[in-house]
């Protein structure tokens, strides 16, 4: 089935940095989830969104649904080490849910 | 910790043969879902089940079936195995129907030989 498209697919920053991602759609979706997967396990849900236009951080972490309800983005602050891995976006409505690609995020300490 | 638990970690296997993938959900939850990941396909949703009977379905293949006991446990059956069923298999529990998977297992890494 047709994937999400997101962008960058991999980062390279210092630690102290701000990072950026987003994930598009040409569908519509009701929900918005963002995931990071660190190697060898299974992903973690970071934060979910519902509602077109929500702002929802979860400490470091921002991320918005947006208002076309066709994308949503990522932000993280002030990245620490610890933030390496791998982050993907999910798109959801009703029963069907799609993913992003997946963004790698490298960050040098 | 999650609290999502598959066996085995790591399966090898011929074309041709059939496997079975378990998943013993988060304690309490009554959602189970079933994701494929591979390279060139990244993460796809195959299939959901909520309190023993399939609520949603993905791109899941004839070839793959679930199910969901009383004890919530979920098994995933791959048949007819070809080389491009090689993958990492993730279950991942809700506490609701409705919801999102929240805890993901640690996959089961399957290798088509």
């Amino acid at each position: 089935g047709q994937q999400l498209n997101q962008s960058p697919q991999s980062m390279f920053i210092q630690e102290g940095e701000d990072v950026s991602m987003n994930c598009t759609s040409s569908s519509i979706f009701n929900t918005w989830l963002w995931y990071k997967q660190d190697p060898g396990e299974g992903p973690v849900l970071l934060i979910a969104l519902y509602k077109a236009g929500e702002l929802t951080s979860n400490g470091r972490l921002t991320a918005q649904f947006g208002i076309t309800r066709k994308d949503s983005f990522l932000n993280i602050s002030a990245s620490i080490p610890s933030d390496v891995g791998i982050y993907f976006c999910a798109g959801q409505d009703n029963n069907d849910m799609r993913f992003g690609a997946g963004t790698r995020l490298t960050v040098k300490p | 910790d999650s609290g999502v638990t598959q066996t085995p970690k790591h399966l090898i296997t011929a074309t041709g043969q059939r496997v079975t993938l378990r998943c013993s959900p988060r304690s309490g939850d009554l959602s189970v879902y079933w994701y494929q990941q591979s390279l060139d396909q990244g993460l796809q949703f195959l299939i959901q089940y909520y309190n023993g009977e399939e609520r949603a379905k993905g791109n899941i293949l004839e070839r793959f079936s679930a199910q969901q006991f009383p004890d919530l446990h979920s098994e995933l059956n791959l048949s007819s195995l070809e080389l491009g069923d090689s993958a990492l298999y993730f279950c991942a529990s809700s506490a609701s129907g409705g919801g999102q998977p929240q805890h993901f297992g640690d996959g089961t890494r399957l290798s088509i030989l």
